[in-house]
């Protein structure tokens, strides 16, 4: 089945810095590739996402590329504010299964 | 549109007791899943339904674990005996379709003593 690593675990920028966070996978047949932003105490919730047929896409703040033949993705967020303090999660799925990686705590300091 | 809905918020119990988690998607969406989060970690995938047929349980504890999902709307979780290692957030989510936008409920806190 899909593994996902996610790098670093840990991740402290200063406000108006960018932040990096990286993800690979083993199974060549995923081709989704969901970025989760998760308060404390919250849900999940999705805040971009790519299709294996995609190289880039980017909304706003916020890009995630896909590299398919290194099998790697990373989201990138620009101009970070504190309110983007969280746990960021990826993920990779094909059409049988979803799997998550361990998460990223973001913090933004003012 | 509503999000999807889960029962109850919270729940403790004791050691070898039984729990059950009730989950009510979004409406349309026909993929379910099931997954568990100890704190600290990712949401690790318990099982996935599309409509009433499971796609993914590969990673449910079948001895313990069982989940239905009858009429392919509502679903539940049911987790007998409970171990002290199932202390965990019980998330349910639903997407239209597969591999799609996942919309997670609020979850389960489970406390097991």
């Amino acid at each position: 089945g899909e593994n996902v690593e996610q790098h670093p675990s840990t991740l402290s920028v200063q406000e108006g810095d960018s932040a990096v966070i990286k993800c690979t996978y083993s199974d060549s047949a995923s081709n989704y590739f969901p970025w989760y932003k998760q308060e404390l105490g919250k849900r999940p919730q999705l805040i971009i996402d790519i299709r294996s047929n995609v190289g880039e896409k980017k909304d706003q703040r916020i890009a995630v590329t896909l590299n398919k033949t290194a099998k790697h993705f990373s989201l990138h967020i620009t101009e970070t504010q504190p309110e983007d303090s969280a746990v960021y999660f990826c993920a990779a799925s094909s059409n049988n299964d979803m799997r998550f990686g361990a998460g990223t705590r973001l913090t933004v300091k003012p | 549109e509503a999000g999807v809905a889960q029962s109850p918020r919270y729940k403790i119990i004791e050691k070898r007791q039984s729990v059950a988690f009730w989950c009510n998607p979004i409406s349309g969406h026909a993929t379910l899943y099931w997954y568990q989060q100890i704190l600290g970690q990712g949401p690790k995938l318990l099982i996935q339904f599309q409509n009433n047929g499971v796609v993914d349980d590969s990673q449910l504890p079948k001895d313990r674990f069982s989940a239905e999902r009858l009429k392919g709307v509502d679903s539940t979780l049911k987790i007998q005996p409970a171990k002290l290692e199932d202390s965990a957030v019980y998330l349910c989510a639903s997407s239209r379709d597969l591999p799609a936008e996942q919309y997670f409920g609020p979850g389960t806190r489970l406390t097991v003593t």
